[in-house]
């Protein structure tokens, strides 16, 4: 166990709807990571936040968006979702210095579009 | 532009032998590597690193060794166990890119009892 977290386990929708996906990092952790796992493909980095702001933004469509939260929990938006969509959503977080080296991941979010 | 490439998408080794999982990477740039494990179901573990100013790091029955000249680096399991059956990817990072990784499209290492 990582001791990341994130719900829900399963999610299937339609194209056109919006999801939610939520992620709370490891104790003590600042920053938070989202990347995209299609089908036999590496994880594709989206976007990274340090103690609630953006730090960094990698392969993110601009259908989605995220937020880290005072809490430091955050949230993965993805709106008008399409067919291609469907992947393994991870969230990872790293301690609290800047210079940390290793990213502990959660179980994932597996969403289908259907 | 696939920046960081592991090109053998699976592996079967038997029990008790070595398992050589490689990477190869453009980005001049990288100075960190990791390799990272990954069961179904499960999101990925850290496994073992390297820094770009080393050439080999071991950790157990692990061991990574980086090619600086060549851009490669290559993940040693010995003895290969049923348990190391899993997805493995390698990971790259520069300053240039904070802390975020590039990973590769991962190995998927079958060891056969």
């Amino acid at each position: 166990d990582s001791g990341v977290t994130q719900t829900p386990k399963h999610l299937i929708t339609a194209t056109g709807q919006r999801v939610t996906l939520r992620c709370s990092p490891r104790s003590g952790d600042l920053s938070v990571y989202w990347y995209q796992q299609s089908l036999d493909q590496g994880l594709q980095f989206l976007i990274q936040y340090y103690n609630g702001e953006e730090r960094a933004k990698g392969n993110i469509l601009e259908r989605f968006s995220a937020q880290q939260f005072p809490d430091l929990h955050s949230e993965l938006n993805l709106s008008s979702l399409e067919l291609g969509d469907s992947a393994l959503y991870f969230c990872a977080s790293s301690a609290p210095s800047l210079g940390a080296n290793e990213q502990f991941f959660g179980p994932g979010t597996r969403l289908t579009v259907l | 532009d696939q920046q960081v490439k592991q090109n053998s998408p699976s592996l079967s080794v038997q029990e008790g032998r070595i398992s050589i999982l490689n990477c190869d990477y453009t980005n001049s740039m990288f100075d960190y590597f990791l390799w990272y494990k990954k069961y179904p179901a499960e999101g990925p573990t850290f496994l073992i690193s390297i820094s770009s100013i080393k050439d080999k790091n071991e950790d157990g029955r692990f061991t990574v060794f980086l090619n600086k000249s060549a851009k490669h680096l290559s993940l040693h399991i010995v003895p290969s166990q049923p348990g190391d059956s899993a997805v493995y990817f390698c990971a790259a990072r520069s300053y240039n890119y904070g802390q975020n990784f590039v990973f590769g499209p991962g190995t998927r290492l079958s060891v056969l009892p």
